[in-house]
């Protein structure tokens, strides 16, 4: 167990919705990533904050957004889905940035 | 972060060490190596990580050569529950954010 906490572990919906994944850090933990991992493309680093602020945005598309709040924990929502976006998206955080990051168990979002 | 390179696939009998090897031969001064692994769907797990000299840690032990252009994991006694892809990652530890995931080893460690 990383002490990282993600819901929900599965999630079910159609195109054209919109979803919000949840993450809570490790205690002590400032920094939040976001990673999706599809079957064709690997581990993708989304975005990353820092103690409530954004810190870099890898390849995170428009439609997808993400932010921290004051208690640390991340959501990271996703709009306008499309078949593609199904993947397993996790969550990882760290003391701060350039330490090690410990991942959550994943959300798997199926969409339909 | 400089790239590295890893064996696609590897075996490992029970019981016995399993030695995986990187190649990060465009390594910077002031990166380290990181290791994660990854079991079936679950989150990457973090391993240990170094910058030049050797490691060791409850899980495994990390040998970076002396020019750093390459490095091998020790799990010094593979099970079952070690069956994993595994992950070398190059990168810069100050201001660092995310972490390169390329396509790793996947080892398989055989009854």
């Amino acid at each position: 167990d990383s002490g990282v906490t993600q819901t929900p572990k599965h999630l079910i919906t159609a195109t054209g919705q919109r979803v919000t994944l949840r993450c809570s850090p490790r205690s002590g933990d400032l920094s939040v990533y976001w990673y999706q991992q599809s079957l064709d493309q690997g581990l993708q680093f989304l975005i990353h904050y820092y103690n409530g602020e954004e810190r870099a945005k890898g390849n995170i598309l428009e439609r997808f957004s993400a932010q921290q709040f004051p208690d640390l924990h991340s959501e990271l929502n996703l709009s306008s889905l499309e078949l593609g976006d199904s993947a397993l998206y996790f969550c990882a955080s760290s003391v701060a940035p350039g330490f090690e990051q410990y991942f959550g168990p994943g959300t798997r979002l199926t969409v339909t | 972060d400089a790239k590295t390179t890893q064996p696609p696939s590897m075996d490992c009998a029970e019981g016995r060490a399993a030695n995986l090897p990187c190649n990060h031969s465009t390594i910077s001064g002031n990166e380290y190596v990181y290791w994660y692994r990854q079991i079936h769907s679950q989150g990457p797990q973090y391993i240990i990580h170094g910058l030049k000299n050797n490691e060791t840690n409850e899980m495994a032990s990390l040998i970076i050569t002396e020019d750093r252009k390459s490095s091998t994991l020790i799990l010094p006694h593979a099970t079952l529950r070690d069956t994993a892809v595994y992950y070398c990652i190059v990168r810069v530890a100050i201001g660092a954010n995310n972490l390169f995931f390329g396509t790793g080893t996947r080892l398989t460690v055989i009854p």
